[in-house]
């Protein structure tokens, strides 16, 4: 595997379910964020981690809860969910959010997300 | 907070026709510019960056964009446009915020090139 890779591709659960996303980046970068992509609108940045540690939150809702347990794999957690929750969440790294601001993403091909 | 403008929600052309995809941003202060495209069911990928030096930054299949301090903006252009260019085109802004560098995207702009 190359690159950054999420699993699954598609979801779909119920508002009282409890399901986890999955990113894993091979690239030996230091920093993995979240995204989620609604139909026109700003892709908006939801966690943000740098070497394993959060280091920004855009005051995202307490049902969406990552984890980072190293510096290739990141987690979404998601629990109680709401119709509105549904979009594609997009997993995307970096050499590091702190080195001088010109490294690029990577990301990965996302995971769609469908709240009945 | 910094803020990335894309104006045209969508933009349709005819193949081998010129094309501009507009982007402004709110803050002049030190920024680091990106355009990512993404294609159907595909994370978004780096076209081009502008990080310093000249203004004008072209990309490895003729897209270029110019890096326009006085007006805050980053257009996109291309002069002759193919159907595989097809996809969604986000303009990214990089500013620091506190020790980190963090990137805001605009709405994105669907480019439709028609044969």
């Amino acid at each position: 595997e190359t690159g950054v890779t999420q699993t699954p591709r598609h979801l779909v659960m119920g508002m009282t379910n409890k399901k986890s996303l999955k990113c894993e980046q091979h690239l030996g970068h230091n920093a993995m964020y979240w995204y989620k992509q609604s139909a026109k609108k700003p892709l908006e940045l939801m966690f943000v981690y740098s070497l394993e540690e959060r280091v920004e939150n855009n005051s995202v809702p307490s049902r969406f809860s990552p984890e980072c347990p190293n510096s290739s794999h990141l987690f979404l957690h998601l629990h109680t969910l709401q119709p509105e929750d549904s979009a594609l969440y997009l997993c995307a790294s970096s050499q590091a959010p702190s080195a001088g601001g010109g490294d690029e993403q990577f990301f990965g091909p996302g995971t769609r997300l469908t709240v009945l | 907070a910094q803020s990335v403008t894309q104006l045209d929600s969508q933009v349709p052309v005819f193949e081998e026709a010129p094309v501009e995809l507009r982007c402004n941003y709110s803050s002049s202060v030190s920024v680091y510019l990106f355009w990512y495209v993404q294609y159907p069911n595909q994370g978004l990928q780096l076209l081009l960056k502008y990080l310093s030096g000249s203004t004008l930054v072209e990309s490895i299949n003729g897209f270029e964009a110019e890096f326009n301090k006085s007006q805050t903006s980053f257009h996109l252009r291309k002069p002759s446009v193919h159907i595989s260019d097809t996809a969604e085109y986000f303009c990214a802004v990089s500013e620091r915020s506190g020790g980190s560098y963090i990137p805001t995207f605009g709405r994105g702009t669907s480019l439709i090139v028609h044969p």
